[in-house]
């Protein structure tokens, strides 16, 4: 069965700092993977997705960049936060008619 | 644009009764369209599914419903159970050229069923 990881599952970081949220899927090979998050009162804005190593697709322009080194891993980062980029991050793969989503990563920036 | 809404920012139902939760679209190139539960701080849960080539789709207690002709489904809930309560997300799947289809969210309504 297919699994998702995503660490840390909350973080506190000051304005300015930066940002590194791991995603990791186990069960699958070469999966469609995404980068979610749902902000306070707000629905799922999809942030990014990938459909292979090093293939990248950005949604909305941001402060956030993903990368994808290995098959079954995609990672957000940022180089400097905001307070805007507080939410709750959400990885997830997809296929045809379902989609996973991780346990999530609660961010809080201070 | 909000492609797919959810008017309905929350809903509170009897135990025992129906839940009725909608959802509108307005890309008519959605293939798929899925219902979510989420509760607070966790990922959401997959509930249900249905192709825009079919009109009804049951699992359980869950039905959703399609009306392609106005673009809107809804997710029926019967009986409902107070472990219901949760925030449901409609999301469409859109082919938007070539291998990748995304998924898009509504904004989710709160359903809190009452003893």
């Amino acid at each position: 069965s297919q699994t998702i990881h995503q660490w840390p599952a909350t973080l506190v970081q000051p304005v300015g700092s930066p940002l590194s949220l791991e995603c990791t899927v186990e069960g699958t090979s070469n999966p469609n993977l995404y980068w979610y998050r749902q902000a306070a009162g707000r629905g799922l804005q999809l942030l990014f997705y990938s459909v292979g190593i090093g293939q990248i697709s950005s949604e909305v322009p941001q402060n956030l960049s993903a990368s994808r080194p290995q098959d079954r891993q995609f990672i957000l980062s940022s180089k400097k936060l905001l307070l805007s980029d507080s939410g709750f991050y959400l990885c997830a793969w997809g296929q045809t008619s379902r989609w996973y989503f991780g346990p999530g990563t609660r961010l809080t920036v201070t | 644009d909000q492609q797919v809404k959810q008017n309905s920012p929350s809903l509170s139902v009897q135990e025992g009764r129906i839940s009725i939760l909608n959802c509108d679209y307005t890309n008519s190139m959605f293939d798929y369209f899925l219902w979510y539960k989420k509760y607070p701080a966790e990922g959401p849960t997959f509930l249900i599914s249905i192709s825009s080539i079919k009109d009804k789709n049951e699992d359980g207690r869950f039905t959703v419903f399609l009306n392609k002709s106005a673009k809107h489904l809804s997710l029926h809930i019967v009986p409902s159970q107070p472990g219901d309560s949760a925030v449901y997300f409609c999301a469409a799947r859109g082919a938007h050229g070539g291998a990748t289809n995304k998924l898009i969210f509504g904004t989710g309504t709160l359903l809190a069923v009452q003893p």
